[in-house]
């Protein structure tokens, strides 16, 4: 079946860090690859996405590639701020439809 | 357009109870899905409704069922309430079904089962 595995933290950073979440991936087809956000006592929020090889998925300066080669999937920010605090979530969704999810990592940003 | 909504956000029951929690999904969106959050397990898949039919489950016992209305809204009941099925119940809906289709999230409906 289909399987996320990613870095499950926690992940203590200061404010301007560089941040990288490690996310792969196992999977029959062709996926499309998910990063969730998730503040406490929220649900999910949608970060980016990318639905094919070699797309690249944007948002609030984050920014993650779909590489099939590697079968990853990494989340990447330059410069975090305080307000990025959260956990986050990688997660595929195949030909059966479903969001499979990795275990979450948990970020904390420090001033 | 307003987001997913889950009714209650809050509950506490009791075991061998049941509960039903509700989800409205974003307008013109037809396929709601329903998953579990527990520190334990994560993020589980429970199920899917398209169209007012279950077209996909995840491994979870009988005592979790659902249902979906003509009006794409949908219900998830679980009946004999255990210990263990204390979780966040998170439901997300999508315009259609397919792997690219992105699934958007409501706040949940966090149970607490005594």
């Amino acid at each position: 079946g289909n399987s996320v595995t990613q870095m499950e933290g926690p992940v203590t950073l200061s404010e301007e860090a560089f941040l990288t979440i490690n996310c792969t991936y196992t999977a029959t087809g062709y996926p499309s690859l998910f990063w969730y956000v998730q503040y406490p006592g929220e649900g999910l929020q949608l970060l980016l996405k990318a639905t094919k090889a070699d797309d690249k998925g944007s948002n609030k300066g984050f920014e993650a590639t779909y590489r099939k080669e590697t079968t990853s999937f990494h989340l990447e920010k330059g410069s975090v701020q305080v307000s990025d605090s959260a956990v986050y979530f990688c997660a595929l969704r195949g030909d059966d439809y479903k969001l499979s999810f990795g275990a979450g990592t948990t970020v904390t940003v420090r001033a | 357009k307003a987001g997913v909504t889950q009714t209650p956000r809050y509950l506490i029951k009791t075991r061998g109870q049941q509960v039903t929690l509700s989800c409205s999904p974003i307008s013109g969106h037809r396929s709601v899905s329903w998953y579990q959050q527990t520190p334990g397990q994560g993020l589980q898949f429970l199920f899917e409704y398209f169209s007012e039919t279950q077209r996909n489950k995840g491994n979870f016992p009988g005592r979790f069922s659902g249902r979906q209305f003509s009006n794409s809204r949908s219900e998830m009941n679980v009946s004999t309430l255990e210990l263990g099925d204390s979780a966040l119940y998170l439901c997300a809906s999508s315009f259609d079904r397919g792997r690219m289709q992105t699934q958007y999230f409501g706040p949940g409906t966090r149970l607490l089962v005594l």
